[in-house]
Parts: C-alpha cells; structure tokens; sequence
C-alpha cells in the first residue's frame, strides 16, 4: 500500500521555469491538500481539493496554480518559478474533510530550489 | 483559515528531562490533531482530541484539550532520543486544515 506519493523528490529551477509536482494517493480519500514547509515557519496550505472536481486556495496560493485531475490525483504548477518558492513541498490526504478530525497522510515531499 | 498558536518554538532537553509544546487558538475548535515529522521526514499523524477537557495517553505521551476547547497541549514525559522531532498541532477550518508553526524538540543523550 504506497498511500500518498509525490514526485519527484528533488527539483532544482531557474527562475521564470514552470513545472508540476504530482501528487497521487491509493487510498480513494476525498480531500487532499499541498502544503510548503519553509524554516521557521511550519506548514503553510497552498491550495486543497475537499473532493474531486474542486479546489480552493489556501493561507498562500499565490504564484500556484492546482488540478484535481481525477479522484486520485492532485498536482501542483508553478508557472513562472521564483527564488521565494524555494521550499519543501508537501502533499496530503484524508478520507473526508468539513470540519471532521480525520487524520492526515502525507507523502514524502519534494525539495525544490529556484536559482 | 483557523490560526493556531505553538509555543515554543524550540525546546532542548536533556534525555530523560520533561517536555511539554502548547497550542492556543482565538477561537474554539472543532478538534485538534497533532502530528509529529522527524528530522528530514514528513508529519505523521498522532492523535486526535474531540471532545471538551480530554486527556488521551500514548505510552510517555500525554495529550489535553483545554475545556473551552481553545488550546491543547502535548506533554512527554523523560524524554528519550528517539523524541526528537518537530511537533504540529492541527486544526480543520472547513475542509481547510491548518498547522501551526510546530515546536523542534531536541534531545540531548
């Protein structure tokens, strides 16, 4: 049972480059989440998907763009990389969302850089 | 989204020595899940607390969630090695779940 799986793992930029991080989960959880870990700062929610077909921002969304692609699948664009966006990047899931204390399952994150 | 407040930042410890982090909220909360992420690793959930003044017990672990269901705390008692980490408190806003800032705990032998 993989459970939540991003890739990949490392990622080094120039600034102005996009990518997408990819994020997949086994586990048909309705809601999944991004979050960024900088020092200092703890977990920031980018972006999350409370289920299939929608998405909502989160406390930093700027600079990100989401796609809940289909039940599984939840990525994570970065249009034009800045050096601000350096960061771990976590995605997360869990079997429902509104209000309920469902527990979180996190991948294993991805280190990027924007040089 | 629903701010929670960890303190303190860091702790460092001796092995053996108590440890406790706090989350405080302005506002009352649903519930509250803690978490804990190894040192180049990822948070993994611990427990979650519901209902008003529980008290649940993980071995060494003890977590409280306040009456007014405002704050919380994690308290671990002598601390061993394999403690170390950063500790997360959690709390839903809608279908939103937001952290706190965590508190790095390190224990030293």
């Amino acid at each position: 049972n993989a459970g939540v799986t991003q890739t990949p793992k490392f990622q080094v930029l120039k600034t102005g480059q996009s990518m997408t991080l990819q994020c997949a989960q086994d586990m048909n959880h309705n809601s999944m989440y991004w979050y960024r870990q900088d020092p200092g700062m703890g977990l920031r929610l980018i972006y999350y998907s409370a289920s299939e077909g929608t998405t909502d921002k989160g406390e930093v969304p700027n600079g990100y763009n989401v796609s809940r692609l289909n039940k599984r699948e939840f990525s994570l664009r970065l249009e034009s990389a800045a050096p601000s966006q350096t960061s771990v990047y976590f995605c997360a899931s869990s079997e429902s969302g509104f209000g309920q204390g469902t527990e979180a399952f996190f991948g294993q994150g991805t280190r990027l850089t924007v040089v | 989204g629903q701010q929670v407040m960890q303190i303190p930042q860091y702790q460092h410890v001796q092995e053996g020595e108590d440890f406790t982090t706090y989350c405080n909220s302005s506002t009352t909360l649903s519930n509250i899940q803690w978490y804990k992420q190894r040192p180049g690793g990822h948070p993994v959930f611990l427990i979650q607390l519901v209902k008003s003044g529980e008290v649940k017990k993980q071995k060494r672990l003890t977590f409280q969630f306040g009456e007014a269901k405002k704050n919380s705390s994690l308290h671990i008692t002598a601390t061993q090695t394999t403690d170390v980490g950063t500790y997360f408190c959690a709390a839903r806003s809608g279908y939103a779940l937001n952290f706190g800032k965590g508190t790095s705990l390190l224990v030293t032998p």
